[in-house]
């Protein structure tokens, strides 16, 4: 089955450390989203391209955050510096144009200390 | 308004039928979705519905979808102690992006 990917599951680091999680899209799909979960805000939006080109980051703190997406098989989320409140959970998910389906990864989560 | 409302638990008993009910406020949305989340994993794409139909059925699942309430319901039939989860509702906006209720955490008792 066609999935999502995303690196790492789980990555537990420190204060200032940076921070880099990745994603590969469904081969075919060409936006992809970056969600970020949380018990007290639910599901955000941070961020999303598509054919690889950004259309808004307006949802992720541009001073520490950045994604870019390299190439079609991968985008990148980076955190630097990671601070206790980037804690949560990170999802990529990947859509086709007039499909309606939209997929997502298995989150990255994160942990801050 | 990019609100999405849904009712925040739901208990029902095995082999019953599960009814989850969402409202949205985006009258342009192309797409509704439903969603699946389980403990520590990520969020499985249950079904959608494109904007012009009102039911969509898919083996035990039905999507209604009233467009004049601005109302989505997922009556799961048959329900079982695997469909325990929290359960997402969302509507797509300009540009496929999507506007997640808070969930609905549906426990299925014996």
């Amino acid at each position: 089955d066609a999935r999502v990917t995303q690196t790492p599951r789980h990555k537990v680091t420190e204060m200032g450390q940076e921070v880099t999680m990745r994603c590969q899209p469904i081969l075919g799909h060409n936006t992809v989203f970056w969600y970020r979960q949380t018990m007290m805000q639910g599901l955000e939006l941070l961020a999303y391209f598509r054919n690889r080109a950004p259309l808004d980051d307006s949802g992720m703190p541009k001073d520490r955050f950045s994604a870019e997406m390299p190439d079609a098989t991968l985008a990148t989320l980076k955190i630097q510096p990671s601070e206790p409140r980037d804690s949560a959970v990170y999802f990529c998910a990947s859509f086709k144009a007039n499909t309606g389906e939209l997929f997502f990864g298995e989150g990255s989560r994160l942990t801050v200390l | 308004g990019e609100d999405v409302e849904q009712s925040l638990f739901l208990s029902v008993r095995e082999g019953d039928s599960s009814v989850i009910n969402c409202t949205y406020t985006d009258s342009s949305s192309t797409y509704l979705y439903w969603y699946k989340q389980e403990p520590g994993a990520g969020l499985q794409l249950l079904t959608y519905i494109f904007s012009n139909m009102d039911m969509k059925q898919d083996q035990r699942l039905t999507v209604l979808l009233n467009k004049k309430d601005k109302h989505l319901s997922l009556r799961i039939a048959d329900t079982q102690t695997g469909d325990s989860a929290i359960y997402f509702c969302a509507e797509s906006l300009n540009d496929y992006k999507l506007s997640f209720g808070a969930g609905t955490t549906v426990t299925v008792r014996a």
